[in-house]
Parts: structure tokens; sequence; C-alpha cells
């Protein structure tokens, strides 16, 4: 059974750097077809994903964060990172982390079928 | 970015009822749309991926169905353990874009 389960500090200060990890259990992260995501919920914006990671270590992010995300995956740890850098308080949510599954034929597209319970980070001084 | 509307915004509704939600895309996104639930305090859940498909462990209650770029998830038989909100998601083309959510309550 795939397991994922967030980790990180719960207050980051303002302009500082949030750094988030992501264990998986139950399956090799480089085995396999799926992307690793990062989404965050604030009573704001709502869902909003964050970014992908492949097993080969090819990344993709929201455009609307791109230049502040980097995103990596140790396949020996079997670890997901995250890290956001100049927070502000709209950065202040919930963080998961999921699998990003492909469904395959007949039913194709990816989807997130496992995800973590997920962690608060609060942005204040 | 693809932009999600999902209409109501909330319900209220009895057990037995049939519910429909519905997911309006801003551009045709074929049948890369996914339905979630959430539940207060908790991650949310995969119900239907793909449009149709039934995610595993899911009640048959639940189905999913497609017209252009409308969407609509049915409960077929509302049940109390299906309180939540309800969130759409497309996965035709990154960035991955969610709709606002639709509450129920029963």
């Amino acid at each position: 059974q795939v397991r994922l389960q967030e980790s990180g500090p719960g207050l980051v200060r303002p302009s500082q750097t949030l750094s988030l990890t992501c264990s998986i259990s139950g399956v090799s992260v480089n085995i396999g077809g799926d992307y690793w995501s990062w989404i965050r919920q604030s009573a704001g914006k709502g869902l909003e994903w964050i970014g992908r990671v492949y097993g080969t270590g090819t990344a993709e992010s929201n455009p609307s964060l791109e230049s502040r995300v980097s995103l990596s995956l140790d396949t020996s740890s079997n670890k997901l990172s995250l890290t956001l850098t100049s927070v502000t308080a709209a950065d202040t949510a919930v963080y998961y982390c999921a699998r990003d599954h492909y469904g395959g034929l007949p039913s194709p597209g990816y989807h997130f079928d496992v995800w973590g319970q997920g962690v608060l980070v609060t942005v204040s001084s | 970015d693809i932009e999600m509307t999902q209409s109501p915004s909330s319900l209220s509704a009895s057990v037995g009822d049939r519910v429909t939600i519905t997911c309006r895309a801003s551009q045709t996104i074929g049948p890369y749309l996914n339905w979630y639930q959430q539940r207060q305090g908790k991650a949310p859940r995969l119900l239907i991926y793909a449009t149709s498909g039934l995610q595993s462990g899911v009640p048959s209650r639940f189905s999913g169905s497609a017209s252009g770029t409308d969407f609509t998830l049915t409960i077929s038989s509302l049940q109390p353990e299906d309180y939540g909100t309800y969130y759409c998601q497309q996965s035709y083309f990154p960035p991955r874009t969610f709709g606002q959510g639709t509450k129920v309550e029963i």
C-alpha cells in the first residue's frame, strides 16, 4: 500500500524559505510511470497545484510559482522535497504531496490517487 | 490556465436523494477530468478519474459523465457519509487546475 507523509516546520517567517519533505513508502519512486506532486490548499485560493517530479528527476511547476519553487526527488531515500523561497502570508496553506498516477487505456490521463495527510504551514513574523 | 467552474457552490440534500454537481472547463480538455471528495480536516480522496472511471473502493453510487466541456458528478442515492466538499480537476494541460468546490450538506 502506497503511503505519503509530509513533514516540515509549521511556521516560516516572511521572506524566508519554506522547505518540506514527503516520505513515500510502499513503492519505489523510480519505477513506473508516475509523477510525484505538491498541492496546496488555502482559504483564499482553494486547491493549487505547485508542481511535480518524475522518477528521472524531470520536474515541472506551476508558472505562477515557478520563479520561487524547487522540486526534487531522492530515489535512494524515496523522498520528495519542496523548496519555496521568499514566502509571504499568501503562502500560508496546507501543503499536500500526492501521487500523480497515469491511468492508461481505456482511461488515459493523470490523476492524484494517493495523498498525504497534509501539513499546515503558516507564514508569519 | 484552464479555468474550472463548478456549480452549485453548495447544496443541501436528504439521504436517498439524487445529487448532481457540474464542472465546466474554459476550453476543451477531452476526457481528462477527475473528481475528488474532501471531508473537513482531511486530504482529498479520488472518486472518479478520466471523466467516468470509478476509483477502486469508491461506491458505485458515484458516477461521472461529460458533454463537451461540461462534466457531471452524480451521486445516485445520497448517503450520510457523502457529506463534504467535492472538487473537479483537469489533467489535460499543465498547470493542473481545480474547481472552486461544491459543499454538500446532508
